[in-house]
């Protein structure tokens, strides 16, 4: 149990278009789900927590108009990057909260994006 | 907020030796400490976690252990392989709310 899917894998864009990657949780209801950016060879770094129902909380630094999201049911969150550039290529990661006493959190395979 | 700093950043062992990660938090009210696998390009994977009512648990060759008092968890992987290389991630969390905060990672590289 306790699986996260994310979709697409891998995209490539052109500079100035819109990209959604979905995050699901197949098996079990996320009321919490997070979204990460990792960049090579470092640490995950969280950009907002979407809640289920309620407006996104987003870190500081990153850009809520940017980089929308939307928490629509309990097993799906999406991730547009709006009007993507260069400098918004990476791997992005969701991950999906379980509750099960403590809090389990488990992630998703990740989506590579590239912006030409 | 939370603060988890882990070290060392990168490790080197020979294939059979051990490897021992070290994280510290700095919240108190922290009670949830997974520890997560990462191989390169793919998702980092739970491999063990320890709650703030224990103080060790033990999983095959992987263990961890938790010092409350003193604010700070280890991994301890014993007889490592070649396949334990990968980069590893502490994190530190509360059950009573969502937010996970995660340390640097640590890249173990296990020389055959």
């Amino acid at each position: 149990g306790a699986v996260v899917s994310q979709h697409p894998s891998w995209v490539i864009c052109k500079s100035g278009t819109s990209v959604k990657i979905e995050c699901r949780s197949l098996d079990f209801q996320a009321t919490t789900m997070f979204w990460y950016r990792q960049f090579p060879k470092q640490s995950l770094m969280l950009m907002a927590t979407s809640n289920e129902g309620s407006k996104a909380t987003y870190e500081q630094g990153v850009e809520k108009d940017k980089f929308l999201i939307n928490h629509a049911s309990l097993t799906l969150s999406t991730l547009t990057v709006t009007s993507a550039h260069p400098e918004d290529s990476s791997f992005y990661i969701c991950s999906a909260v379980r509750l099960a006493g403590y809090n389990e959190q488990f992630f998703g395979p990740g989506t590579r994006l590239t912006v030409l | 907020g939370e603060n988890v700093e882990q070290h060392p950043s990168t490790l080197s062992v020979q294939e059979g030796d051990s490897a021992v990660i070290k994280c510290t938090y700095s919240d108190s009210a922290s009670n949830y400490f997974p520890w997560y696998k990462q191989e390169l390009g793919k998702r980092p994977q739970l491999i063990i976690d320890i709650r703030s009512n224990v103080g060790e648990k033990k999983d095959q060759r992987i263990a961890v252990t938790l010092n409350k008092t003193a604010k700070h968890f280890s991994l301890h992987i014993t007889e490592t392989q070649p396949e334990d290389s990968a980069v590893y991630f502490c994190a530190a969390s509360h059950s009573m709310g969502n937010q996970f905060y995660f340390g640097t990672g640590t890249s173990l590289t296990v020389i055959p």
